[in-house]
């Protein structure tokens, strides 16, 4: 079974703080996603990765940036939290193929106070 | 730009009841269309994939066919349960890369409950 993990179930910052939440995948996919989800929006998707070190821009990257150094990890990082940054967040991956099915993490709901 | 919609957005039913989740999307040019399931304030769990080429799929008391030509999908839920209850998404993937992958455009999802 493809196993997606994130760091953080809940996590409580503050404003201002730099936040980083880690996405692990374990089935050498190449393909990994950061959505947010907010009531009445749906999935938004901030940043996705198709390689190491390579990242794209999705629809709301902005106060967001990302790192993948690893195949398996891809971070997601908040400059500088703010209170609009609120959020679940999702992580996703998916491999290249025939089958491009993406899966999904345990989300983490983060709260900005 | 493809746009994803879901009807109904919120289902109400007795337990037993055969029912229908709908998925419609605006750009039949697609790689492939997923069905999720979303218990509240978890991740999603994905349900059935269909290939572009393919009709339907089956899971258990899950069916779920695709109609490129009218952009549409639907998600039959035979004998409904209880533990049916939870949202459930579509995600649809056009046949054209953005950047260097296929990106997939979700639904806002239909949520489920069903009651004993």
């Amino acid at each position: 079974d493809v196993k997606v993990t994130q760091s953080s179930r809940y996590l409580v910052k503050r404003t201002g703080e730099k936040v980083f939440l880690e996405c692990v995948q374990d089935m050498d996919h190449e393909n990994m996603f950061w959505y947010r989800q907010d009531p009445g929006l749906g999935l938004r998707l901030i940043y996705f990765s198709y390689d190491v070190k390579m990242k794209e821009k999705g629809d709301i990257p902005e106060g967001y940036s990302v790192s993948r150094e690893k195949k398996e990890r891809f971070s997601l990082i908040l400059e500088s939290a703010s209170t609009n940054q609120t959020s679940m967040y999702l992580c996703a991956s998916t491999p290249w193929g025939t089958h491009y099915e993406q899966y999904f993490g345990p989300g983490t709901r983060l709260t900005v106070t | 730009k493809q746009e994803v919609t879901q009807i109904p957005a919120a289902l109400s039913v007795p337990e037993g009841e055969n029912l229908v989740l709908n998925c419609s999307f605006t750009d039949s040019a697609i790689y492939n269309l997923q069905w999720f399931r979303q218990d509240p304030g978890k991740g999603l769990t994905s349900l059935l994939l269909i290939q572009s080429s393919q009709r339907e799929q089956t899971s258990g008391r899950l069916n779920a066919s695709l109609d490129k030509s009218s952009g549409r999908s639907t998600l039959y839920i035979a004998a409904s349960q209880p533990g049916d209850s939870a949202t459930y998404l579509c995600a649809v993937t056009l046949a054209r890369a953005s950047g260097g992958s296929y990106i997939p455009t979700f639904g806002r999802g239909t949520s489920l409950i069903v009651h004993p």
